[in-house]
């Protein structure tokens, strides 16, 4: 059974960077869409983006400018940095993966709580 | 404001049956495939329904969805006590580039 779980720090600075990574067990990250998925505090979900093994990505427009989604195939993991937070960046963080299609997230961490605040 | 359109909150009592609709436009629903997930408070959302009406293994038939024109709606028969909390529907948006979409969400109560 695959298991995804999300790491990093749970505070992060006002125009820092944020930085989180997924780790996948019971499974290959070779294939599929490697997605991160967030939701502020009492609000709906929000796309973040994804990449595909290979290294093809797509990421929200809205963020486009400020993240990076990258995979690491040799531990398994794929990671999200966003620049320039502020508390708007405040939110819940999901890691998912994409089977067949961008938004078939089948599988999903259980999320990890980021705060941006000084 | 979400590029989906879904309705705040529904209710229903045990073994009714219940819709939540979305709705988009023809850069989305209309020419993409929709996903529906179930998210209880404090836990990730689950993949209920890919492909606008397509259950993976361990969804039962009790939850069906579909897809016309511009809008989805997901049905669910027989509700249960445990069929409560949020339901989101998503799907890809063609417009800047492509991205991901999700509706704002229904919370569903069993009263």
């Amino acid at each position: 059974q695959m298991q995804l779980q999300e790491s990093g720090p749970g505070l992060v600075k006002p125009s820092e960077t944020l930085s989180l990574t997924c780790t996948v067990s019971g499974g290959s990250i070779s294939n599929h869409y490697w997605t991160w998925i967030r939701q502020s505090p009492g609000k709906g979900l929000e796309w973040i983006g994804y990449m595909y093994y290979s290294g093809i990505g797509n990421y929200n427009p809205s963020l486009e400018s400020r993240v990076t989604i990258s995979v690491d195939t040799s531990k398994n993991q794929f990671s999200l940095r966003l620049n320039s937070v502020t508390a708007a960046d405040t939110a819940v963080y999901y890691c998912a993966r994409g089977d067949g299609d961008y938004l078939e997230l089948d599988y999903w961490g259980q999320g990890t709580r980021v705060t941006v605040s000084s | 404001q979400s590029v989906l359109t879904q309705p705040p909150s529904a209710s229903g009592t045990p073994g009714q049956r219940v819709t939540i609709s979305c709705s988009g436009s023809s850069s989305n629903i209309g020419t993409n495939a929709v996903y529906w997930y179930h998210q209880v408070p404090g836990t990730a959302p689950k993949l209920l329904i890919y492909r606008n009406n397509q259950r993976p293994s361990g969804v039962p038939d009790r939850f069906s969805a579909s897809k016309s024109d511009t809008s989805a709606s997901l049905a669910i028969s027989g509700l249960r006590s445990e069929d409560e909390g949020d339901y989101f529907c998503a799907t890809w948006d063609d417009t800047l580039r492509g991205r991901g979409v999700f509706g704002g969400g229904t919370k569903l109560t069993v009263v």
